[in-house]
């Protein structure tokens, strides 16, 4: 069935980049995206990519996407205490047509 | 433009009861779809209403259900509570249905919380 794994945690210093990996399992993915969901909050769109598409850069978020190995991963730059937060890779599985999601990578910023 | 909106924010329910959420998608989108958030399952997705009809369904039992309205909005009913349907239910709205085409985007609502006791 399908399936997207992230691994739980992810601790960084201030300033350095963060690397948030993901693997997916469905080949029909048309969109993945990634979410940051701070605490008692609901989910933010942080960025996305079409399966067409090898990278996409927004300001400090660069996304890549191994489509041959169905891997994604979302790198933000310069870390700062504000991305703290728990971040969600999801795919759009296009044969059922619903949106499967990670458990989440919490990632722990450190001084 | 306003957000995603859900309400309640927050409910405390007991077992055997029932309970209606629900959600204003953002003004122009047609796709509803709803999510459970736990800490053991992570998120669930549950149901995708687009144009009033719902287009597919997440693996929950006949309890959870849902409609949308001519407007978009949509609600989520969960009959007979149980103890474990304490959760974060989350709404998501976009343009199209989930299957979507260029630059579809879903956003989410900051959720219900609801506690079962």
């Amino acid at each position: 069935g399908e399936d997207v794994e992230q691994s739980l945690f992810l601790s960084v210093r201030e300033g350095d980049s963060s690397v948030i990996n993901c693997t997916y399992t469905d080949s029909s993915s048309t969109y993945l995206y990634w979410y940051k969901q701070e605490p008692g909050a609901g989910l933010q769109l942080l960025t996305y990519i079409f399966s067409n598409m090898d990278m996409k850069q927004d300001q400090r978020l660069t996304v890549l996407l191994n489509k041959k190995d169905k891997h994604l991963s979302l790198r933000i730059a310069d870390t700062q205490t504000g991305d703290s937060a728990i971040y969600f890779c999801a795919e759009i599985v296009n044969r059922d047509d619903k949106i499967i999601f990670g458990k989440g990578t919490r990632l722990h910023i450190l001084p | 433009k306003a957000g995603v909106t859900q309400t309640p924010r927050y409910l405390i329910k007991t077992r055997g009861q029932q309970v209606t959420l629900s959600c204003s998608p953002i003004s122009g989108h047609r796709s509803v779809s709803w999510y459970q958030q736990t800490p053991g399952q992570g998120l669930q997705f549950l149901f995708e209403y687009f144009s009033e009809t719902q287009r597919n369904k997440g693996n929950f039992p006949g309890r959870f259900s849902g409609r949308q309205f001519s407007n978009s909005r949509s609600e989520m009913n969960v009959s007979t509570l149980e103890l474990g349907d304490s959760a974060l239910y989350l709404c998501a709205s976009s343009p199209l249905n989930l299957q979507g085409g260029s630059g579809n985007t879903i956003y989410f609502g900051e959720g219900s919380w609801l506690t079962v006791v």
